[in-house]
């Protein structure tokens, strides 16, 4: 069963707090991505992982950062987190471009 | 970089009549068009896809149309039924894996009886 899973899937943080939200694929896909969703503005493209440790920063990487120690685990984090980034966001997994990405449930995180 | 245009935000139609969603792209390069449906307060779910070297795809009630002239790519949902409401989103990429999707910003479809 194909599958990625993202946790937590709700979280609220207080403005300057750090905030980790995980992402993981049982499907063994080389590249994973994190997108943010906002009202109005769609989905936007923070960051891409093409495989452990090789990350390149998507349309929107500014106040984020990312980490992948291993294929299928994919981390975003948010140092000093700002109102401004509350938002759902979401992971995704592909085997390559030009192929279905896969989406996780989402988290929605609010930074008060 | 690539820019998505979804051009309808809204579409009501009645059971069983075709929806019709628009979109436009601005990179000549993509080759790559998915189409996307996300129902309230759920993730995104794949529908279709159309790649650059065809012009039409269908999947049961799915029709994919592209125009590479045009850069104009359209979702056709027929015989609509109540389980196809939710918001639909069109995307773009090439075939560079560093480009990722570049998403329209949804249409929400209501299928009313």
């Amino acid at each position: 069963d194909m599958k990625v899973t993202q946790m937590p899937r709700y979280l609220i943080k207080r403005m300057g707090e750090n905030v980790l939200l995980e992402c993981g694929q049982d499907m063994s896909h080389e590249t994973m991505y994190w997108y943010r969703q906002d009202p109005g503005l769609g989905l936007q493209l923070i960051y891409i992982s093409y495989d452990v440790d090789s990350n390149s920063e998507g349309d929107i990487p500014k106040g984020y950062r990312v980490s992948r120690k291993k294929r299928e685990h994919f981390s975003l984090i948010l140092d000093s987190a700002k109102t401004n980034q509350t938002s759902v966001y979401f992971c995704a997994s592909t085997q390559g471009a030009g192929d279905e990405q896969y989406f996780g449930p989402g988290t929605r995180l609010t930074v008060l | 970089g690539e820019k998505v245009e979804q051009h309808e935000s809204t579409l009501s139609v009645r059971e069983g009549d075709s929806a019709v969603i628009n979109c436009t792209y601005t990179d000549t390069a993509s080759s790559y068009f998915p189409w996307y449906k996300q129902e309230a307060g759920k993730s995104l779910h794949f529908v279709i896809d159309i790649r650059s070297n065809v012009d039409r795809k269908q999947s049961q009630r799915l029709i994919v149309l592209l125009d590479k002239k045009a850069k104009r790519f359209s979702l056709h949902i027929t015989a609509t039924q109540p389980e196809d409401s939710a918001i639909y989103f069109c995307a773009a990429s090439g075939n560079n894996y560093a480009q990722g999707l570049t998403f329209g910003l949804g249409t929400r479809v209501s299928v009313f009886p």
